[in-house]
């Protein structure tokens, strides 16, 4: 398997523009992550998907974001507009398990490098 | 809610050194307790992980870490550091959620 996949690796924006990040899980995977990764706050989980169906949003930081699972292998994280705070390195992960089973690896993509000017 | 903390940020140790990084935990039951490895440009690849049973748990790269309930710690060891092992370690908590928490992270470099 390719693992995750996420396009594009990177991306350099301008302030007010929309910025859509790519995400194709392990075939197979059940559970979608997206994380968000600054130096100041560290790893932070924004939304998770179970069957496609979003689970939890509650890290989520505004309503200029928004994630969508269509399908079983591709999901989008979205900003609009973009904001110069919004840099950061975004993952996704995916995993395989039942509902409450943290314990499961979770396999990361490489990351998107996002920078709004 | 559960927390994880990595008090070293910043380690540095020769090569063929031995290695131990901190992670200690708030969690109120028995966590489910990770550590991950990311390399410069990469995503986070799981070295090891403990939910039950022998508290010495082995993983990937000669890595192990030990699970220690009294001192709500799981502190990541190895014998014998290789240059190839410089990267950022990161220590994570799970519950009965499908949530990881996270550490911040602790950046390891290792001079020849």
């Amino acid at each position: 398997d390719a693992g995750v996949i996420q396009s594009p690796r990177h991306e350099v924006t301008e302030m007010g523009q929309e910025v859509t990040l790519r995400c194709k899980p392990i075939s197979g995977h059940d559970y979608l992550f997206w994380y968000r990764q600054t130096m100041m706050r560290g790893l932070e989980l924004l939304i998770y998907f179970n069957n496609n169906v979003p689970i939890d949003d509650s890290g989520m930081p505004e309503d200029r974001f928004s994630a969508k699972m269509p399908n079983a292998s591709f999901s989008t994280l979205k900003i609009q507009p973009s904001e110069p705070r919004d840099s950061a390195v975004y993952f996704c992960a995916s995993s395989l398990g039942s509902s409450g089973s943290s314990y499961n690896e979770q396999f990361f993509g490489p990351g998107t490098r996002l920078t709004v000017l | 809610a559960q927390s994880v903390t990595q008090p070293d940020i910043h380690i540095t140790v020769s090569e063929g050194a031995s290695l131990e990084l901190r992670c200690n935990y708030s969690y109120g039951a028995t966590p489910y307790l990770f550590w991950y490895v990311q390399s410069p440009g990469q995503g986070l690849q799981l070295l090891l992980k403990y939910f039950s049973g022998d508290t010495l748990v082995q993983g990937i790269k000669g890595f192990e870490a030990e699970f220690k309930r009294s001192q709500s710690s799981f502190n990541l060891r190895k014998p014998s550091v290789h240059w190839s092992d410089a990267a950022e370690y990161f220590c994570a908590v799970g519950d009965n959620t499908d949530k990881l928490i996270f550490g911040t992270g602790t950046r390891l470099q290792v001079f020849p």
